[in-house]
């Protein structure tokens, strides 16, 4: 597609519950970032794929977050029994491997009551 | 990566130059300077990069000080949908590292 592709664009879940977070990065981009911004305060990076390397995952959390990618295609970010302080929008982006710049999709903004 | 720092808020008025500056005194040989921008709501946007020479495109300008210590983006006239928070990052490239964000200039064009 022409820009990265973030879904659910909104998301409201129950503390406790699992939430599952997409990503569809620009096609050919072979790096993939996934970050969280809580209301208010800067960029939180959260975890990098590079094509089949090992993925940077030293921004996350806690073991509730967890992330996945195929390839160079889809990501999928997973927040295990969700809290309150996961409430956020969470921001993915993509960059080609000689990375004039990342993409950022428009984010979900994940509501957590 | 090396650290830089920002004004956190700035004005300007409309149709006039935006000049937004950075600071960057440790960056090394080989980290190149990048500019975002977010507007509300959105996610960040990248507007330009560049390693020792002055850039420009279509949305800005870049001016790096010969000792590449500061930089200061240029918006040549701005306008109202200018109005975001804009990032100043450097970092090594071409190989896709993980940006980190500091806390930005909040730019603030004016009628």
């Amino acid at each position: 597609g022409a820009g990265v592709s973030q879904s659910p664009s909104n998301k409201v879940t129950e503390k406790g519950k699992d939430v599952e977070l997409r990503c569809d990065p620009i096609s050919g981009h072979t790096a993939l970032y996934w970050y969280r911004q809580r209301l208010g305060q800067g960029l939180e990076f959260l975890i990098y794929f590079q094509g089949n390397s090992a993925p940077d995952k030293s921004g996350l959390p806690s073991d509730r977050f967890s992330a996945e990618r195929t390839g160079e295609s889809v990501s999928t970010l997973t927040i295990q029994r969700t809290q309150q302080e996961d409430s956020a929008v969470y921001l993915c982006a993509s960059s080609p491997r000689t990375g004039s710049g990342y993409t950022f999709g428009s984010g979900t903004r994940l509501t957590v009551v | 990566d090396a650290k830089t720092t920002q004004p956190p808020s700035m004005d300007c008025a409309e149709g006039r130059a935006a000049n937004l500056p950075c600071n960057h005194s440790t960056i090394s040989g080989n980290e190149y300077v990048y500019w975002y921008r977010q507007i509300h709501s959105q996610g960040p946007q990248y507007i330009i990069h560049g390693l020792k020479n002055n850039e420009t495109n279509e949305m800005a300008s870049l001016i790096i000080t010969e000792d590449r210590k500061s930089s200061t983006l240029i918006l040549p006239h701005a306008t109202l949908r200018d109005t975001a928070v804009y990032y100043c990052i450097v970092r090594v490239t071409p190989f896709s590292q993980k940006l980190v964000f500091g806390q930005g200039t909040r730019l603030t064009i004016n009628p």
